[in-house]
């Protein structure tokens, strides 16, 4: 059975970057035909697209986020992580990490993290 | 950029039929959307109930159903019960990588 863990700081600075790693247990990362994904929600608003990475290392990032996104991929600790530098409180959520198939099926979740932006 | 688009909110009686949509601001969903629906409770992480239009996740009751209605995709949950109650949202790809979720829809069930 695949399982995520996201894991990280709850509380990041205004200007800084929130950093947040994502653990997977149960397969590899690295075996190939997943991307490999993180998705926010503010407190009592909708899910929101940040971007993701394949197996390969290719990444897509939503454009509002793009420049200040950047998702990695850690194979030989079995992880992928999450950088979103500048962060505001508008940046304060939750932050789920995902497995999604080729076909779209975001199939495992994690099970969220909060992250709150304040000085 | 586009939005995705949901019922804010709806209702349904238990043992009832609903239907929520996911459309786009600008042009119609198809399947090459590659629509999928997650369900969600409060402080709970979401799960898929729906994927590719209209393939039930493992473990998914066949209540729920997906599919293209007048150029939106659709959730349709046959025998509605109380523990539907929950918030549901479409995500679509939009091409170059991206997708997008809808905002959600709140659906009671009284």
């Amino acid at each position: 059975q695949v399982q995520l863990q996201e894991s990280g700081p709850g509380l990041a600075k205004p200007s800084q970057t929130l950093s947040l790693t994502c653990t997977v247990s149960g397969g590899s990362i690295g075996s190939g035909g997943y991307y490999w994904t993180w998705i926010r929600q503010p407190a009592g608003k909708g899910l929101e697209w940040i971007g993701r990475i394949y197996t390969s290392g290719s990444t897509n990032y939503n454009p509002s986020l793009k420049s200040r996104v950047t998702i990695s991929l850690d194979t030989s600790k079995n992880q992928f992580s999450l950088n979103l530098s500048s962060v505001t409180a508008a940046d304060t959520a939750v932050y789920y990490c995902a497995r999604v198939t080729g076909g779209g099926f975001y199939d495992y979740w994690g099970q969220g993290t909060l992250v709150t932006v304040s000085s | 950029q586009t939005v995705v688009t949901q019922e804010p909110s709806f209702s349904v009686s238990p043992g009832g039929t609903v239907t929520l949509t996911c459309g786009l601001s600008s042009g119609s969903v198809s399947t090459g959307h590659y629509p999928s629906w997650c369900q969600q409770t409060p402080g709970q992480a979401p799960r898929t109930l729906i994927y590719t239009t209209n393939t039930r996740s493992s473990g998914v009751p066949d209540r729920f159903s997906g599919s293209i209605l007048e150029n939106k995709a659709a959730l349709t949950i046959t025998g509605a019960q109380a523990d539907d109650e929950s918030d549901y949202y479409c995500v679509l790809y939009m091409g170059s990588g991206i997708w997008v979720f809808g905002g959600g829809t709140k659906l009671t069930v009284l």
